[in-house]
């Protein structure tokens, strides 16, 4: 079947812009997750829904981050007054169970 | 909070080769973890995980890990490597009240011919 699905692959954006970048989980899948992956480095966490609310979103690192899952399948990142720093790839997730995510190929982010 | 060290950012191995990658963890009970393996322009995917029992798990592409508690460590190995097995591979821990994963740096290897 499909796997995560992430819009668009690639993002330019002039430093300012507001930004939305778009998951599409595997379907059935009730939590889905989104990571922020900078150059030379692991993924790390930003945001968990389970179902339509966010479950946990310790990991966004200020209040220009938000992310939102309407119906429960497909979620925004969604990102103000973007910054250079911004730039990395952001990967999304998902999974039916505790533990075991499938992961999209990401959206690379570049801010200039 | 849980948190993973890849002590190797590249490592470089001839095909045929036998290959271990290293993982240490920290975290304060049984965890869960996982290694993913990441080519160029991919997404994650999934090699394996432990959750719990046996302490030697077996992944797809001829991959095996072992969980070492005495050692806080989770490392990946391949009897023979391909050319194929050429990409970055994490490592990654997970609270069992969490959902969320903490990843390593990764770890980059390089198959010679």
């Amino acid at each position: 079947g499909a796997g995560v699905s992430q819009t668009p692959s690639n993002k330019v954006t002039e430093k300012g812009k507001y930004v939305e970048l778009r998951c599409d989980p595997i379907s059935g899948h009730t939590a889905l997750y989104w990571y922020r992956q900078s150059l030379g480095q692991g993924p790390e966490f930003l945001i968990y829904f389970q179902g339509t609310g966010a479950a946990d979103d310790s990991g966004l690192p200020n209040d220009r981050f938000f992310a939102v899952r309407p119906e429960g399948s497909v979620s925004t990142l969604k990102i103000q007054r973007t910054e250079r720093g911004d730039s990395a790839v952001y990967l999304c997730a998902s999974s039916l169970t505790l533990g075991e995510q499938y992961f999209g190929p990401g959206t690379r982010l570049t801010v200039t | 909070a849980q948190s993973v060290t890849q002590p190797d950012i590249h490592i470089t191995v001839s095909e045929g080769a036998s290959l271990e990658l290293r993982c240490n963890y920290s975290y304060g009970a049984t965890p869960y973890l996982f290694w993913y393996v990441q080519s160029p322009g991919q997404g994650l995917q999934l090699l394996l995980k432990y959750f719990s029992g046996d302490t030697l798990v077996q992944g797809i592409k001829g991959f095996e890990a072992e969980f070492k508690r005495s050692q806080s460590s989770f490392n990946l190995r391949k009897p023979s490597v391909h050319w194929s097995d050429a990409a970055e591979y994490f490592c990654a821990v997970g609270a069992r009240n969490d959902y969320k994963l903490s990843f390593g740096a990764g770890t980059t290897v390089t198959v010679r011919a």
